[in-house]
């Protein structure tokens, strides 16, 4: 069955510190791993999707890389409205459904 | 060009009475996509569905969910017989390409 884990659960940062946020998935042929974005009652909002290891695509602070094993969501000197939470998404196999990890809930203290 | 809209946003249903929730995709998206967000939970997927076509309909159950995408107008969520434990917000994604999906801002339904 394949598994999507995200990690941390939660992260707490204060304005202009610098993480990553993790995703880890153990699938058969993946064919796109997506990341998204959901504020409180509002649906999630499409970053990036990326296709195969090695790959990395950048959006202001963000920029998301893609292993063989894992993705990672790199937030530089974050502000307080990237706090949300941080959905990963991927799609394997045969299968046009993606599988969404539970997420990581950031917060961005000023 | 319009996101995907979703009505009504919120729903309040008694117990044994019938949801139906809606669902109009991105101009010249043909794939939606249903899922269910539970707070502290994840995005389960309900189902996928083309013009007229259920593709797929593995995360839905069996019992009282039905979903459809009419040639013409939205595609709707049904559920019959509310329960409580179906309170929870409804997600409707569309896709152009079955790649990365667009969202609506959700339905939450209450069921008393």
């Amino acid at each position: 069955e394949d598994q999507v884990t995200q990690s941390p659960e939660a992260l707490r940062l204060q304005e202009g510190e610098s993480s990553s946020l993790n995703c880890s998935y153990t699938v058969s042929g993946l064919r796109g791993l997506f990341w998204y974005r959901q504020d409180p009652g509002k649906g999630p909002e499409f970053l990036f999707t990326l296709y195969s290891a090695g790959e990395e695509k950048e959006k202001e602070r963000l920029k998301a890389t893609l292993t063989k094993k894992e993705s990672f969501l790199h937030i530089t000197a974050p502000k307080p409205e990237d706090s949300a939470t941080y959905l990963c998404a991927v799609q394997a196999g045969g299968s046009y459904i993606p599988t969404f990890g539970r997420g990581t809930s950031l917060i961005v203290h000023p | 060009n319009a996101g995907v809209m979703q009505n009504p946003r919120h729903l309040v249903r008694r117990r044994g009475q019938e949801a139906r929730l809606r669902c109009s995709p991105m101009k010249g998206h043909s794939h939606v996509y249903w899922y269910r967000q539970l707070p502290e939970e994840g995005l389960k997927f309900m189902v996928y569905l083309q013009k007229e076509n259920i593709i797929d309909e593995s995360g839905m159950p069996k019992e009282r969910f039905s979903a459809e995408f009419p040639k013409e107008g939205p595609s709707i969520l049904r559920i019959q017989q509310v329960v409580r434990g179906d309170s929870a917000a409804y997600f409707c994604a569309s896709s152009q390409d079955r790649a990365e999906q667009y969202f609506g801002p959700g339905t939450r339904l209450t069921v008393t």
